[in-house]
């Protein structure tokens, strides 16, 4: 079965602050993809990023950026010099090719003025 | 830019009526799913339909639930008698076939079971 777990529930830092939000997940499968979606107040889930099991290279995009590490389980995302508007809940999830995704519980981030 | 279509955005209902919930999804996308998350929880998963069969579903997936693809462009998830604790935002997402299968959502519909 598969599980992510985001053991971090809420982050509050103040802008311009750079944050980790941390992510770990469990899975038998040898193929995957790991993804990060943003849920803002409005409620829609917005996709961020995705990553395949055979692809550990990291990425920087702008502000964001993501460590996936296999040895560890572990698929971590960073923003960087944080603003009001990335305050939202994140959520770290996992899936199959073509299957259904397994969420963690989500890391609501807070960024004060 | 492309996007997932769900309507109505807030549905209200007295327990125990049926309600059917819509989607649009992204117009050339195989892959639909419906997601749903209680208040303050994380996205559960309920079904998935490809081929206009479901090719998965979870637990929560009972009897009482169904889905249908009516026709070219529509996806629903109806539920048949409603609970209580059927309340939740019920999101849609589709992805294409291909290397991508990234899952767009919907805005999501706040179905309220009073």
């Amino acid at each position: 079965a598969q599980k992510v777990t985001q053991a971090q529930t809420e982050i509050s830092v103040v802008e311009k602050e750079d944050v980790t939000l941390d992510c770990v997940y469990e899975t038998r499968d040898t193929t995957y993809y790991l993804f990060w979606y943003k849920q803002p107040p409005s409620g829609e889930l917005v996709f961020l990023i995705r990553r395949n099991s055979f692809d550990e290279q990291n990425e920087i995009s702008g502000r964001y950026s993501w460590n996936f590490q296999k040895s560890t389980s572990s698929f971590n995302f960073t923003i960087t010099a944080s603003q009001v508007v990335d305050s939202a809940v994140y959520f770290c999830a996992l899936s199959e090719p073509y299957s259904k995704l397994t969420f963690g519980k989500g890391i609501t981030l807070s960024v004060r003025p | 830019e492309p996007e997932v279509t769900q309507t109505p955005s807030h549905q209200v209902t007295q327990m125990g009526q049926e309600v059917i919930l819509r989607c649009v999804p992204i117009s050339n996308h195989l892959y639909f799913y419906w997601y749903r998350q209680i208040l303050g929880q994380k996205v559960e998963f309920l079904v998935s339909f490809y081929n206009n069969e479901i090719s998965e579903k979870s637990e929560i997936f009972d009897d009482q639930f169904s889905v249908e693809r009516p026709d070219g462009s529509n996806f629903t998830l109806k539920i048949r008698s409603t609970k209580l604790e059927d309340s939740a935002m019920y999101f849609c997402a589709s992805s294409e076939e291909g290397v991508k299968n990234i899952q767009y959502f919907g805005a999501g519909t706040r179905l309220s079971v009073l």
